[in-house]
């Protein structure tokens, strides 16, 4: 199984700065046939179900903002928020969907400061 | 617009059984791969199950092989998942997910849309 491992698990930012989230696989999900990283990243609000922002590892979902942007290749992510607003608050999970069972980091949730 | 619509969930004892349902509407839901997802209180996201647009092929979590079943009735675009010999560990909401098109190869999905989850307590 691919062991999906986020950092940080809690991360406090001041309104209108860069928050950033690591996700770690643990063997490459980069399908090289295709040069696609089959990673995804969601948003999930409490009571809410799960939203997708990126997948892809690096292409945006429709109506998500553009200060949400998705970078890695292999084994290393990074999931940005290039300027944090109060309704970015919210616990977000990476995904790998390259083989089953798909797997999930443990989430990393973002609060302000 | 895309809907789906989970139901069944409730309360029920160690060992017992429980099937959920989640009706789909606003997509052709035969030409979907679709997904059971679950998330116990409090914690992060399990993925359950999957089943192919023809209900050929089914895939499962290890923590549920051999107990749960997924199935699909593309006549009636409704998923099932038949959940039996129940455990604490599998309390949890659980989610019916569609991917986005082109968002899956096999069972490998990636999720565009989610219902608003059922819940199911395992519990004497």
């Amino acid at each position: 199984d691919i062991v999906m491992t986020q950092s940080p698990e809690y991360l406090a930012v001041s309104l209108g700065e860069r928050a950033t989230i690591n996700c770690k696989s643990s063997q490459s999900v980069l399908y090289s046939s295709y040069n696609k990283n089959y990673l995804a990243w969601y948003q999930q609000k409490p009571g809410q179900p799960p939203k997708l922002v990126i997948y892809w590892a690096s292409s945006r979902e429709s109506g998500v903002p553009d200060r949400f942007s998705g970078s890695g290749s292999g084994t290393d992510f990074t999931l940005t928020i290039s300027s944090l607003q109060a309704e970015d608050v919210a616990v977000y999970y990476c995904q790998q969907y390259y083989s089953t069972p798909l797997t999930f980091g443990g989430g990393t949730k973002v609060e302000i400061k | 617009e895309v809907q789906l619509l989970e139901s069944g969930g409730g309360l029920v004892q160690p060992g017992g059984s429980l099937r959920l349902s989640c009706s789909a509407s606003g997509f052709s839901f035969s030409s979907y791969v679709m997904s059971w997802v679950r998330q116990a209180p409090g914690k992060g996201l399990e993925w359950v199950s999957g089943v192919s647009e023809g209900g050929g092929n089914t895939y499962y979590a290890d923590s549920v092989k051999g107990r749960f079943t997924i199935s699909r009735d593309n006549s009636k675009n409704t998923l099932y998942l038949q959940m039996n010999s129940l455990r604490a560990e599998d309390t949890a909401v659980y989610y019916c997910a569609k991917p986005a098109l082109g968002g899956c190869s096999g069972g490998r999905c990636y999720w565009h849309y989610w219902g608003q989850g059922t819940l199911v307590t395992v519990s004497s």
